[in-house]
This record gives C-alpha cells, structure tokens and sequence, in this order.
C-alpha cells in the first residue's frame, strides 16, 4: 500500500534552516508528481510547492518562494523541502503528497512538525 | 488572485441528518474541483476530484455536485465519523488553492 513517511521537523530559531524528507513506498515513486502542503496549529490547508515526476517543474506558493526547495531523488524514492530563512508564520505541520491529475492529492503523509521559535 | 470561498463555517448537524456544503470560486474552474475530509490529528483524505467523481473506497453518502464557480458537497446521512472539517481544493494551474474549510459538528 502507499505510504509516504515525513521526517525532520523540529524546532528551529527565526532566520534557521531545515531540511524535510518523505520516504515512499508502496508505488512508483519515479511517475508521480509530489507536493509538500503545510497547516498551521488550529488553521486551514496551505499548499507549499510541487515537483514532477522527473524532477523539472516546480512551482511555489508565493509565501515560501525563494526561501524554500522542493526538490527529489527517484533513486531513494524520496522527496525533500529545505526550509531557509525560517518565520514564526512557518511554523505548521508539513505533509508530503502524492500527485493526483497534476493538482490534486490522493495521498497523504502523516506530517512533520516545524516550529519557529525563540 | 484566485480565491474558493466556503460556507458555511461551522455546520451544527445530527447524526443521520443532511448536510451541505457550498464551496465558491472566483473564477470559472469547469470541474477542476475536489474535496477533503480531514479529522483532528489525521492527515485528509480525498473524497470527490473532478467536482462529482468520488475517489477510491468513499461511501456513497459522499457526493459532489457543481462547475464553473459554484460547487457542493453532499453528506445525505451523516454518520458519527463524518463529523470534520471539509476544505475544497482547485486544480488546473498554480498556485494550487484550498478552501478556508467547513467544520460539520455534532449539534
């Protein structure tokens, strides 16, 4: 069955980095698109970015653009976001996505915590 | 700026009640439309893609009506584990946009 597994969250000072990871399995990593989609505590959905299959298309919120990178390795079956410049409003759960008709989801993770904080 | 509007907020329901939810677009989105059911705690889990087609393994009280701008979400009987948060979801082009979301609670 399809599973997608995030890890890297943690707590983090404003201005810090991390990376996130979501292993895959259960599928052919290597034809689906991924995204990364972010809540914030007690808030709504927020979608973060999305890669191709191949690793070329990529498209960001604007509210994470140029601080953030999507990005894949197809032969760890993995998917990664490196979070730089780091903001209190960045703080959220971060799920990892299956593609599903180039926008929609049909799997998700369980998701990693990211905290910004002092 | 592509906005999807949902209403309402919050839905006071019984169990074995109708429920309802509208979803709104600021442009005509055909039927690029999906919904999301999410509960504390969970990861969602997709209902309905292309405004009425229900996914894999959705119960049959689960549908989806609309295009263009004006979508719903249909629960005809709720049962107690469909008491959520719901959030629609548009495709066809970035940034991909959700809904604010619709909590159905007990009443």
């Amino acid at each position: 069955q399809v599973q997608l597994v995030e890890s890297g969250g943690g707590v983090v000072q404003p201005g810090g980095s991390l990376r996130l990871s979501c292993a895959a399995s259960g599928f052919n990593f290597n034809v689906f698109g991924m995204h990364w989609v972010r809540q914030a505590p007690g808030r709504g959905l927020e979608w973060v970015a999305v890669i191709g299959h191949d690793g070329n298309s990529i498209y960001y919120a604007e509210s994470v653009k140029g601080r953030f990178t999507i990005s894949r390795d197809n032969s760890k079956n993995t998917l990664y976001l490196q979070l730089n410049s780091l903001r209190a409003e960045d703080t959220a759960m971060y799920f990892c996505a299956r593609d599903f008709n180039i926008g929609w989801v049909d799997y998700w993770g369980q998701g990693t915590l990211v905290t910004v904080s002092s | 700026e592509f906005v999807l509007t949902q209403s309402p907020a919050t839905l006071s329901l019984s169990p074995g009640e109708r429920a309802t939810l509208s979803c709104r677009a600021s442009q005509n989105l055909g039927s690029f439309l999906a919904w999301y059911q999410q509960k504390p705690g969970q990861a969602p889990r997709l209902l309905i893609y292309g405004a009425s087609n229900r996914a894999t393994g959705i119960p049959a009280r689960f549908s989806g009506s609309g295009s263009g701008t004006d979508f719903t979400l249909t629960i005809s009987s709720l049962e107690p584990e469909d008491f959520a948060v719901y959030y629609c979801q548009r495709r066809g082009s970035w940034p991909v946009t959700f809904g604010q979301g619709t909590k159905v609670e007990i009443k």
